[in-house]
């Protein structure tokens, strides 16, 4: 089974381009997540999506940042414009309907750098 | 709100060492427990978790028990191995099903031979 996948891994991004981070989850799984940590701090909950609807956005910082899951499979994460505070790395994770808590399957991260 | 407060490294042991991250908690409701690890350009991965008080979450030789009384979740291993050296993350959820996780900071551990 092929895991969480996210892309890019790396990017490096001037203040005020835009950014646009893919996350493909596992086949099947309904629940989708965003997370971000910015350099030492915790890894802070961004939204999360149940197919294609968001279930929970109360973590997107603001309005420069624009979630989507079309059909419910892949979900992309934009910034734009991005700025410097957003530098960190975003964290896919996906789980099946009804998994249980902490039952996710975390990508391996996309590291975002602005300059 | 829910907090997670875990000790900062970087955490250097001698290969063989017995391991102590401490981790504690303040949460709203009735949380679950979660280590989670992240190996060198790898995901986070679950170590271990426990869902109620007294409970041992066990792993790879790892262990942590659920203490409600001190509302901590310290994670420990007996004898740590060079390939233990990664980041270690503790983390809550009050919410039932698949909602978010509250995570703490992240203590880097590195095992020398």
């Amino acid at each position: 089974e092929a895991g969480v996948t996210q892309f890019p891994s790396h990017s490096v991004i001037e203040k005020g381009q835009t950014v646009t981070l893919r996350c493909d989850p596992i086949s099947g799984h309904d629940n989708l997540y965003w997370y971000r940590r910015v350099m030492g701090k915790e890894i802070k909950f961004l939204l999360h999506f149940v197919k294609e609807s968001k279930q929970d956005e109360s973590g997107m910082p603001n309005n420069r940042f624009l979630a989507e899951r079309t059909g419910g499979t892949y979900s992309t994460l934009k910034v734009q414009p991005a700025e410097l505070e957003d530098s960190g790395v975003y964290f896919c994770a996906s789980s099946p309907q009804g998994a249980k808590r902490g039952g996710y399957t975390f990508g391996s991260g996309t590291r975002l750098t602005v300059v | 709100g829910d907090s997670v407060t875990q000790m900062e490294g970087p955490v250097t042991l001698s290969e063989e060492a017995f391991l102590t991250i401490n981790c504690t908690y303040t949460a709203t409701g009735y949380p679950s427990l979660f280590w989670y690890v992240q190996y060198p350009g790898e995901g986070l991965q679950l170590l271990l978790k426990a869902t109620k008080a007294d409970d041992k979450g066990s792993n790879k030789g790892f262990e942590a028990t659920y203490r409600k009384e001190t509302t901590s979740f310290h994670l420990e291993k007996g004898s740590v191995q060079v390939s233990d050296s990664a980041v270690y993350f503790c983390a809550l959820s009050v919410s039932g099903g698949a909602d978010g996780l509250t995570f703490g900071k992240g203590t880097h551990l590195i095992i020398q031979p």
